[in-house]
């Protein structure tokens, strides 16, 4: 069965301290894969995308960078952390390719402080 | 472009009904209904493909009106454990297109 982890489940970072935020799918192959960011008051913001190794769509123009360096996963990086990065990090791929329908990660939480 | 949704909030009693809407300035081809329980992942509910489309499982059902550009979500005889965000989300007409999700309705059911 397909299963999608993400870790680590919470973090406390510092401003201005680097971030990597690790998703990984299993029981599938060549995934659309996604990061959605989930701050107060703004719902479900895509923040990437990508549809195969070493390809990736950016939706947010931000100091978050993404990459995919293997099939099956997801990276989510910062090189310097700003206080509004804080939020519920979500990991998500679609499990149906033809009509897009989303499976989410059970998420990461960041605090910057 | 982020779909709107309505209401915010909305509190319930057990048994009550409610409706969620969902909207958009631009043409849908499809819509996805998902719910959060506080501090989870959503969950994916279901998904509308066709204008005049309507769908249900268990009381809660949806349905799709593609010339308003509108979707709206039934809640039947809620339940406390419907209580949680529900989110529509807008996809394109391929399933590589990202969804793009309103900012979401916080559904409280008390008893």
């Amino acid at each position: 069965s397909q299963t999608i982890h993400q870790w680590p489940a919470t973090l406390v970072q510092p401003v201005g301290s680097p971030l990597s935020l690790e998703c990984t799918v299993e029981g599938t192959s060549n995934p659309n894969l996604y990061w959605y960011r989930q701050a107060a008051g703004r719902g479900l913001q895509l923040l990437f995308y990508s549809v195969g190794i070493g390809q990736i769509s950016s939706e947010v123009p931000q100091n978050l960078s993404a990459s995919r360096p293997q099939d099956r996963q997801f990276i989510l990086s910062s090189k310097k952390l700003l206080l509004s990065d804080s939020g519920f990090y979500l990991c998500a791929w679609n499990f149906n390719r033809v009509t897009g329908e989303l499976f989410f990660g059970e998420g990461s939480r960041l605090t910057v402080l | 472009q982020q779909p709107v949704q309505s209401p915010q909030a909305v509190i319930l009693r057990e048994g009550e009904d409610a409706v969620i809407n969902c909207s958009s300035s631009k043409a849908l081809y499809s819509v996805h209904w998902y719910r959060q329980k506080h501090g989870e992942a959503p969950v994916f509910l279901m998904i509308l493909l066709k204008g005049g489309e309507q769908k249900g499982h268990d009381k809660i059902s949806a349905s799709f009106n593609e010339k308003k550009q509108q979707s709206s979500l039934y809640l039947t005889a809620s339940q406390l454990s419907y209580s949680g965000t529900y989110f529509c989300g807008t996809g394109g007409h391929s399933g590589n297109t990202p969804l793009v999700f309103g900012k979401g309705t916080r559904l409280s059911v008390i008893a």
